[in-house]
């Protein structure tokens, strides 16, 4: 039972490139997150999807885009790399949206933009 | 805004110590808080989940504490382990914003 899969494990990325990070759930979850996590600062959720079908925008949305392809997979986009966007990524699911379903993560994608 | 603050950022401790990890919220209308475990290159594993009615959690060597009108929690590992060596970060869910925010960590290292 993988859990939460992310692809790939490692990119670096000249600014101004594009790129999508992966994610699958084989747990038959409603409920996607990406967050990034940067050192000195908390995770931050970036984008989620509550059920399929649906998107909305988290803490820090700029600079992102999102597609929830089905049930079990949910892509995060950047379409012109920043440095700033050099980061760890977690995407994360949970069975349903809300505090009471906890929280499944992936093991990140680390991401260099130069 | 929610601020989550986690002291200190880094713990060492001989193995069989027992240890404390402190956890402080600015706002207390929250509907739980939760403790989660990161290894190096790792995503983040879930150890405890206070719900906001309870005053505490047990999982093994680990306890974690609430206290809502303080805007405080701890966990705390008993007999601590050289594999208990990791970052340990809560996470609280606020009813207001309906979304949860994390704390920045603590490094936790238990040597031999």
């Amino acid at each position: 039972n993988a859990g939460v899969t992310q692809t790939p494990k490692f990119q670096v990325l000249k600014t101004g490139q594009s790129m999508t990070l992966q994610c699958a759930q084989d747990m038959n979850h409603n409920s996607m997150y990406w967050y990034r996590q940067d050192p000195g600062m908390g995770l931050r959720l970036i984008y989620y999807s509550a059920s399929e079908g649906t998107t909305d925008k988290g803490e820090v949305p700029n600079g992102y885009n999102v597609s929830r392809l089905n049930k079990r997979e949910f892509s995060l986009r950047l379409e012109s790399a920043a440095p700033s966007q050099t980061s760890v990524y977690f995407c994360a699911s949970s069975e349903y949206p809300g505090p009471n379903s906890p929280l499944h993560f992936g093991n990140g994608t680390r991401l260099t933009v130069t | 805004k929610q601020e989550v603050t986690q002291i200190p950022a880094a713990l060492s401790v001989p193995e069989g110590e027992n240890l404390v990890l402190n956890c402080s919220f600015t706002d207390s209308a929250i509907y739980n808080l939760q403790w989660f475990r990161q290894d190096p290159g790792k995503g983040l594993t879930s150890l405890l989940l206070i719900q906001s009615s309870q005053r505490e959690q047990t999982s093994g060597r680990l306890n974690a504490s609430l206290d809502k009108s303080s805007g405080r929690s701890t966990l705390y590992i008993a007999a601590s382990q050289p594999g208990d060596s990791a970052t340990y970060l809560c996470a609280v869910f606020t009813g207001t914003a309906s979304k949860l925010t994390f704390g920045t960590g603590t490094r936790l290292q238990v040597t031999l």
